[in-house]
């Protein structure tokens, strides 16, 4: 089944305490990318990548780390966690398209992240 | 960079009747705007998408439109149903970039 797996999906954490969230996908695609998502504030994205080795940061990258060593996985780095990375982010993929966009995303489930 | 602003942020609608979503765009070389559905617990996914290049779209109940000229699209869902209920983002497409609007909760009342 094509999908977007992140883990956690869950976690609480207090703050400082450097944490990982892996992403990975096996639809081959160059594309993924990192967004939270906020109430009243939709979702923003914090890191992309559009293929290995090539990861650029997105509106709201502070506090945050990326790298992309093989293509299916982008993982995202919290260094240092503090409580305003309480949130829920979500890892999504796209194979890259012509016309200059991103087309269309997947998205993974979602992993809802509590700093203390 | 690319602002979206997104308009109502909930809406309730009777089933059976139309819902209308209104988005706005900042920059005029945005060329790809899709519209995603986010069920309760799930992660977005892709309803329906426009290119600059296009005016409007349809997809059995659900309908895109754009307007160039004054940086708007908007989603229009006709004949709504239970199964509609849940949280609608817009996006704009700038390059790799995809920025969304802020949310849209639909509730649809039987």
């Amino acid at each position: 089944e094509a999908q977007v797996t992140q883990n956690p999906r869950y976690l609480i954490t207090v703050t400082g305490k450097k944490l990982t969230v892996t992403c990975s996908q096996n639809m081959n695609h160059e594309y993924m990318s990192w967004y939270r998502q906020d109430p009243g504030l939709g979702l923003r994205q914090i890191y992309y990548s559009m293929n290995v080795e090539a990861t650029d940061k997105g509106d709201v990258p502070e506090g945050y780390k990326v790298s992309r060593k093989e293509k299916r996985n982008f993982p995202l780095i919290l260094e240092s966690p503090s409580p305003n990375q309480t949130s829920l982010y979500f890892c999504a993929s796209s194979p890259r398209r012509s016309g200059g966009h991103t087309g269309e995303l997947f998205f993974g489930e979602g992993s809802r992240l509590t700093v203390l | 960079g690319e602002n979206v602003e997104q308009h109502p942020s909930t809406l309730s609608v009777q089933e059976g009747d139309s819902a209308v979503i209104k988005c706005t765009y900042s920059d005029s070389a945005s060329n790809y705007f899709p519209w995603y559905k986010q069920e309760l617990g799930k992660g977005p996914q892709l309803i329906i998408d426009i290119r600059s290049n296009v005016g409007e779209k349809k997809d059995q109940r659900i309908a895109v439109t754009l307007n160039k000229t004054a940086k708007h699209f908007s989603l229009h869902i006709t004949e709504t149903q239970p199964e509609d209920s849940a949280v609608y983002f817009c996006a704009a497409s700038l390059g790799e970039k995809l920025t969304f609007g802020t949310g849209t909760r639909l509730t649809i009342i039987p």
